[in-house]
């Protein structure tokens, strides 16, 4: 049972590249989210989704594109990266609505130069 | 969403127990006290959660004072691998749509061997 697991670990962009982190979960959770965390920020909440084919927006969504096409999978898309986007990126996910009991894969950290 | 109180740090030495306050005393009676930690360059992990009894897991215990203004964490034999920030928050039960989490500076704890 691998929990979330997170691809790349670490990446570096140039400004204006495109990428996908990819986000996994092997617990059969309804809910998914990605936050990203900046020093002195803590996390904030970029998208989430509440089942496969649904995502919304977060506090922070500006920037950034979502796509849930299996329940296992939450994929986060930077269309054209800014150094803005320069954080630690974390996935989670939960089962139940409602619950705060979220667990975390171990964070993209991606500089944008 | 009711605010917490956390020391900055403690120490604790191995093998000791560990525990760690948090002052909510502005909770609501539906909402829940939650703890998580944040190993530096990991991402955080759910720790346990509680509303009124005390609750226990393999992890730690939780003790939720009977006017429920404030809880403590318990690690029972705090080891090395316990250094981390350690976060209490508290939050109502069943909102639908994005169940953010918010952490405030936590409390960072070392282990001294």
């Amino acid at each position: 049972n691998a929990g979330v697991t997170q691809t790349p670990k670490f990446r570096v962009l140039k400004t204006g590249q495109s990428m996908t982190l990819l986000c996994a979960q092997d617990m059969n959770h309804e809910y998914m989210y990605w936050y990203r965390q900046d020093p002195g920020m803590g996390l904030r909440l970029i998208h989430y989704s509440v089942g496969e084919g649904t995502t919304a927006k977060g506090e922070v969504p500006d920037g950034y594109n979502v796509s849930r096409l299996k329940k296992q999978n939450f994929l986060l898309g930077l269309e054209s990266a800014a150094p803005s986007q320069t954080s630690v990126y974390f996935c989670a996910s939960g089962l139940f609505v409602g619950s705060y009991e979220q667990y975390f894969g171990p964070g993209t950290r991606l500089t944008v130069t | 969403d009711a605010k917490t109180t956390q020391p900055p740090s403690m120490d604790c030495a191995e093998g000791r127990a560990a525990n760690l306050p948090c002052n909510h005393s502005t909770i609501s009676g539906n909402e829940y006290v939650y703890w998580y930690r944040q190993i530096h360059s990991q991402g955080p992990q759910y720790i346990i959660h509680g509303l009124k009894n005390n609750e226990t897991n393999e992890m730690a215990s939780l003790i939720i004072t009977e006017d429920r203004k404030s809880s403590t964490l318990i690690l029972p034999h705090a080891t090395l691998r316990d250094t981390a920030v350690y976060y209490c928050i508290v939050r109502p039960p069943y909102q639908t749509g994005a169940n953010n989490l918010f952490f405030g500076t936590g409390t960072r704890l070392t282990v001294i061997p």
